[in-house]
């Protein structure tokens, strides 16, 4: 089956800085979306975005599909955006399930 | 509902119980997913349903596990003689046709 791979595994930033998450996978996909899941363990949908780039305030995800990865910004971080960040793909084969990554865990320090 | 429901959200039963949890989707939304997710691990699919149909049960564990669906709404994963190794929380989510996945909060096991 389809392998998503995620880095760095763990990352601890500055309140105010930037980052970028990234994510790989090994197939075609027809459906990525990322989630961030907070300290209390909900899962909130980032993005849904199988390809080219989208904006939500301080975040941007863009994806490029023919190179099989995708990539997550966060701008001017934030201590609520810590948490563990996750990648999910649908292999192109349409199997209606998210395959999940394991995880970019991110601690900002104020 | 405006948000993916889930009960119970906590749940501690002895070593060889049977299980039920229960996933109330958002309304219209055709398709719904179970997933679980281990101490610190990532989220480990298990069965998806598109309205009543289950087309990819590959990842329930073992026959112990089995997940129906009723009236394209409501959901419930069952586990039978429950072992310590499902300890975890148990993750519902739904979407409307694939897109933008909304999960609950969750019902987290406890086999003791």
């Amino acid at each position: 089956g389809i392998q998503v791979e995620q880095s760095p595994p763990d990352l601890i930033l500055q309140e105010g800085a930037n980052s970028t998450l990234r994510c790989n996978f090994s197939d075609s996909v027809n459906n990525l979306q990322w989630f961030h899941q907070n300290p209390w363990g909900q899962l909130i949908n980032l993005f849904y975005i199988p390809s080219g780039t989208k904006q939500n305030g301080r975040l941007s995800a863009t994806t490029v599909a023919t190179e099989r990865y995708s990539l997550l910004y966060i701008s001017s971080s934030q201590t609520t955006d810590s948490g563990v960040y996750f990648c999910a793909v649908e292999s192109a084969g349409n199997t209606g399930k998210l395959i999940f990554g394991q995880g970019t865990t991110l601690q900002v320090k104020p | 509902g405006a948000g993916v429901s889930q009960s119970p959200s906590n749940k501690v039963t002895e070593k060889g119980k049977d299980v039920e949890l229960r996933c109330d989707p958002i309304s219209g939304h055709t398709a719904l997913y179970w997933y679980r997710q281990s101490l610190g691990q990532g989220l480990e699919f298990l069965i998806y349903f598109q309205g009543n149909s289950a087309p990819d049960k590959s990842g329930l564990p073992s026959d112990r596990f089995s997940a129906e669906r009723t009236g394209g709404s409501v959901s419930t994963l069952t586990i039978q003689r429950t072992q310590q190794e499902d300890s975890a929380v148990y993750l519902c989510a739904s979407s409307k046709n694939g897109y933008g996945y909304t999960f609950g909060s969750g019902t987290r096991l406890t086999i003791v």
